[in-house]
């Protein structure tokens, strides 16, 4: 059974960066068919996909034109994981973070359970 | 604003059918599948419907998908309470290479 186990702070100060860490049982981050996003959810903003990382022979990524400048997604073979960094953050950036996996069926077919995340002084 | 957009709530009484549409201009619906997700309270959302109307394994089949154009439903009959929450459609943007959702619709049974 494929499980993804987030993990990270919840409260960011304003202008620092946001770290957070899925770890992946039971599937690989270097699948060739699979593919790591991130996704956040706020009441103003709604769901909201950030990016992804994927393996296809070599890494892979894309990137929400909104966060581009400030989002970094890396996979980390030797502890079989993939991590989101949202660097400069503001209180816009407050929402429930996930990270979720493109396999086999439907754009999005597991998700974390997500992390509340914070940006306050 | 989400570049699809639901209607944000709908309600039906137990037993009942409801749909819940979902619209978007031909650049995200008309060119890619549709998936529906379901988020009960407090929780991740999960996959409903992929592919406009495919259910993933242990998906009742209360729950079905259908598209035509550049629109999308989704459909629950013999709505049970367990059912209220919210419903998120989703495609796939070609230019962004990433996931576009709709608002969202929030069903009270």
């Amino acid at each position: 059974q494929v499980q993804l186990q987030q993990s990270g702070p919840g409260l960011v100060k304003p202008s620092q960066t946001l770290s957070l860490t899925c770890a992946i049982s039971g599937d690989s981050v270097s699948s060739n068919s699979a593919a790591w996003n991130w996704i956040r959810q706020s009441p103003s903003r709604g769901l909201e996909w950030l990016g992804r990382t994927y393996y296809r022979s070599k890494w892979y990524n894309d990137y929400a034109v909104s966060v581009k400048s400030r989002i970094t997604i890396n996979p980390d073979t030797s502890k079989n994981q993939f991590s989101l960094q949202l660097n400069s953050v503001t209180p816009e950036d407050t929402a429930v973070y996930y990270c979720a996996r493109k396999g086999d069926i439907g754009y999005l077919d597991l998700w974390g359970r997500g992390t509340l995340v914070t940006v306050s002084s | 604003q989400s570049v699809l957009t639901q209607p944000p709530s709908a309600s039906g009484t137990p037993g009942q059918r409801v749909t819940i549409s979902c619209s978007g201009s031909s650049s995200y619906i008309r060119s890619n599948t549709v998936d529906w997700y379901q988020q009960l309270p407090g929780t991740a959302p999960k996959l409903l419907i992929f592919s406009n109307n495919q259910r993933p394994s242990g998906v009742p089949d209360r729950f079905s998908g259908s598209k035509s154009g550049t629109s999308a439903s989704l459909a629950i009959s013999g709505l049970q309470s367990e059912d209220e929450a919210d419903y998120y459609c989703a495609t796939w943007d070609d230019s962004l290479k990433g996931v576009v959702f709709g608002g969202g619709t929030k069903l009270t049974v």
